[in-house]
């Protein structure tokens, strides 16, 4: 099975700063792979499908890309509300796997 | 608006059975896959089992296979998972989420049921 890993586990930031999750696949998954945001005691948030395109009704400081093995999240100007856990996952084939999860911590 | 409300969860015992429901609606159910996604206390999400539209093709982790049952009921707009052979570590939330258009992506998810599997 194809294994996901997010870096870095944890991420430290400032309201304001530019921040960027790694996603990183052990075979290629071309460009199918999702990000979720999700919120203590809340369900997950799609927020990025087929690595860079927005769900509707998410703000565009979120984008998304990468291909094949390689996946970045990227949030241009951290705001309050986005304190929260990220998680990426693929849907190439069968397990539907997701990643460890990153926490962004207010620094 | 799309809504997906799960029921069924609570204590259940080691060896023992639950099903959890999830009801929806909002849209086509038939069109679309469904899966169930669980998430320990204090960990990160697991993909647990996945359903087609038609019900007609089941996807299940290693965790689970043998043991858990996916199942829909397209006339009722419901989703099913029967957990036989229940285990410490299956206790956590369930996440009922709707797949997205012809694809594996989870756009929609419900509220979540906590399952605790203890003696």
């Amino acid at each position: 099975d194809i294994q996901m890993t997010q870096s870095p586990s944890t991420l430290s930031a400032s309201v304001g700063d530019r921040v960027t999750i790694t996603c990183r696949a052990s075979q290629s998954i071309s460009s199918w792979l999702a990000w979720y945001q999700q919120k203590p005691g809340k369900a997950p948030k799609l927020l990025i499908y087929k690595a860079s395109s927005l769900e509707s009704g998410v703000p565009s400081r979120f984008s998304g890309s990468g291909f094949g093995t390689e996946f970045t999240l990227t949030i241009s100007s951290l705001q309050p509300d986005d304190f929260a856990s990220y998680y990426c996952q693929k849907y190439n084939s069968y397990p539907w796997t997701f990643g460890q999860g990153t926490k962004v911590e207010i620094k | 608006e799309v809504q997906l409300l799960e029921s069924g969860g609570g204590l259940g015992q080691p060896g023992g059975s639950l099903r959890l429901s999830c009801a929806a609606s909002g849209f086509t159910f038939s069109s679309y896959a469904m899966s169930w996604v669980r998430q320990a206390p204090g960990k990160g999400l697991e993909w647990v089992s996945g359903i087609s539209g038609s019900g007609g093709s089941t996807y299940y982790a290693d965790s689970v296979k043998g043991r858990f049952t996916i199942s829909r009921d397209n006339s009722k707009d419901t989703l099913y998972l029967q957990m036989n052979s229940l285990r410490a570590e299956d206790t956590a939330v369930y996440y009922c989420a709707k797949a997205g258009s012809s694809s594996w992506y989870f756009q929609h998810w419900g509220q979540g049921t906590l399952v605790t599997v203890s003696s």
